[in-house]
């Protein structure tokens, strides 16, 4: 199985910051895909295929990477950014996600 | 628009059965792939389970051990979930997911969810 890892797991910012978090696969995959989710809420799609942005998603987000190493970079973080993140292997089964990094308010 | 609406979910004790259903409207159900991920309690993603269009394919999570089974009828634009011999360690909010593209065997990403259905393993 391909085991997905982020970092940080946490991380504290500020409105109007830029924050990158990165996601790093045990082996080489072709498609990294990347969600939000708040609490009590179905994760939210924001990237798919490493960096191709899921309509309707601000253009604050962006994604970048390839092979084993990704990122998801928030440009000017706004208060509804505050939330948990996942990346996602789809390239093969099991799916797996990464197990999240927690972005709060500093 | 999609929509997914699940039901089925409860309190249950261990070692029985629970099933879950996804209602699918908005889209036509039988040309996508759909996938079952469960989140426990303060925890992370865990993918669970996909089955291809025509139900032709399934895989699953390891950990699942058998377990469980993926189902879909096309003829009710539903998808399933068996669960058997239910652990505490099952506890989750069960979501189903569809596939981004129609056949598509790449686009295993999810932009729509259901709203999510909460399984209590609990004696």
């Amino acid at each position: 199985d391909i085991q997905m890892t982020q970092s940080p797991s946490s991380l504290s910012a500020s409105v109007g910051d830029r924050i990158t978090i990165t996601c790093r696969a045990s082996q080489s995959i072709s498609y990294l895909n990347w969600y939000q989710q708040k609490p009590g809420k179905a994760p939210k799609l924001l990237i798919y295929a490493a960096s191709s942005l899921q309509s309707g998603v601000p253009s604050r987000f962006s994604g970048g990477g390839s092979g084993t190493d990704f990122t998801l970079t928030i440009t000017s973080l706004q208060p509804e950014d505050f939330a948990t993140y996942y990346c996602q292997q789809s390239y093969t089964t099991p799916f797996t996600f990464g197990p999240g990094t927690k972005l709060d308010i500093k | 628009q999609v929509q997914l609406v699940q039901s089925g979910g409860g309190v249950v004790q261990p070692g029985r059965s629970l099933r879950l259903s996804c209602a699918a409207s908005g889209f036509t159900f039988s040309t996508y792939g759909m996938h079952w991920v469960r989140q426990a309690p303060g925890k992370g993603l865990e993918w669970v389970a996909f089955t291809s269009y025509d139900g032709s394919n399934k895989y699953y999570a390891d950990s699942l051990k058998g377990r469980f089974t993926i189902s879909r009828d096309n003829s009710k634009n539903t998808l399933y979930l068996q669960m058997n011999s239910l652990r505490a360690e099952d506890t989750a909010v069960y979501y189903c997911a569809k596939d981004q593209e129609p056949y598509d065997i790449l686009s295993h990403y999810f932009a729509n969810w259901g709203q999510g259905t909460l399984v209590t393993v609990s004696s």
